[in-house]
């Protein structure tokens, strides 16, 4: 079976450019998780998912920011007018249940690099 | 702001020691996950605890929920156990992340 799948696995950037970044979660699962991993840092909630709605987006940094799954299944991260201090790893996590504390599948993650 | 505290941050051991990792936290949590995460960012979820403690093979688990305290435990530790191990706690929907403590095992 499938885990979670994100693309681009990585990307550079120019400062100014939209980017786009995409997850595929386990097939059924309900719950969907952005999170954002500084270099040398443990990853940051970003924002949360269940089905298509989008419950929870406190953690997203900025307007410049903006996550939507608009048929429950996959979702997309837009950053809008990326910064240098964007650059980071987008995890991307599911969970066939409700809520955050019940196990959670991660994606390999999308390297964002921003110049 | 750091709800979740981590040590050692890094720690090297030869093959064979018992290893032991903490996890403090300052919130008050549904539950707190041990999570390995090797170099190129794979996140894979080692256990999710509530109370008391869990064993899987060589890991060992351990909360204490009124010292909001838990332990990581590796025992024969092995070269392949070499990864960076990351607590994390959950309220609600939220997930709060240790900065993680770096292994390195030693043939």
């Amino acid at each position: 079976g499938a885990g979670v799948s994100q693309s681009p696995r990585y990307k550079v950037a120019k400062r100014g450019q939209d980017v786009a970044l995409r997850c595929d979660p386990i097939s059924g699962h309900v719950s969907l998780f952005w999170y954002q991993q500084a270099l040398g840092q443990g990853p940051e909630f970003l924002t949360y998912f269940q089905n298509e709605a989008q419950l929870d987006k406190s953690g997203l940094p900025s307007d410049r920011f903006f996550a939507e799954r608009p048929e429950g299944s996959v979702s997309t991260l837009k950053i809008q007018r990326t910064q240098q201090e964007d650059s980071a790893v987008y995890l991307c996590a599911s969970s066939s249940r409700r809520l955050a504390h019940n196990e959670q599948f991660f994606g390999p993650g999308t390297r964002l690099t921003v110049l | 702001k750091n709800e979740v505290e981590q040590s050692p941050q890094n720690l090297t051991a030869q093959e064979g020691e018992f290893i032991t990792i903490n996890c403090s936290y300052s919130v008050g949590i549904s539950a707190l996950h041990w999570l390995q995460q090797h170099p190129g960012g794979g996140i894979v979820s080692l256990f999710m605890l509530s109370s008391g403690k869990k064993k899987h093979g060589r890991l060992i688990a351990t909360i204490n929920i009124q010292e909001k305290h838990s332990s990581l435990h590796i025992t024969a530790s092995h070269p392949r156990d070499s990864a960076v191990y990351i607590c994390a706690v959950t309220t609600g929907n939220q997930f709060y992340f240790g900065t993680g403590t770096s292994l390195t095992v030693i043939p």
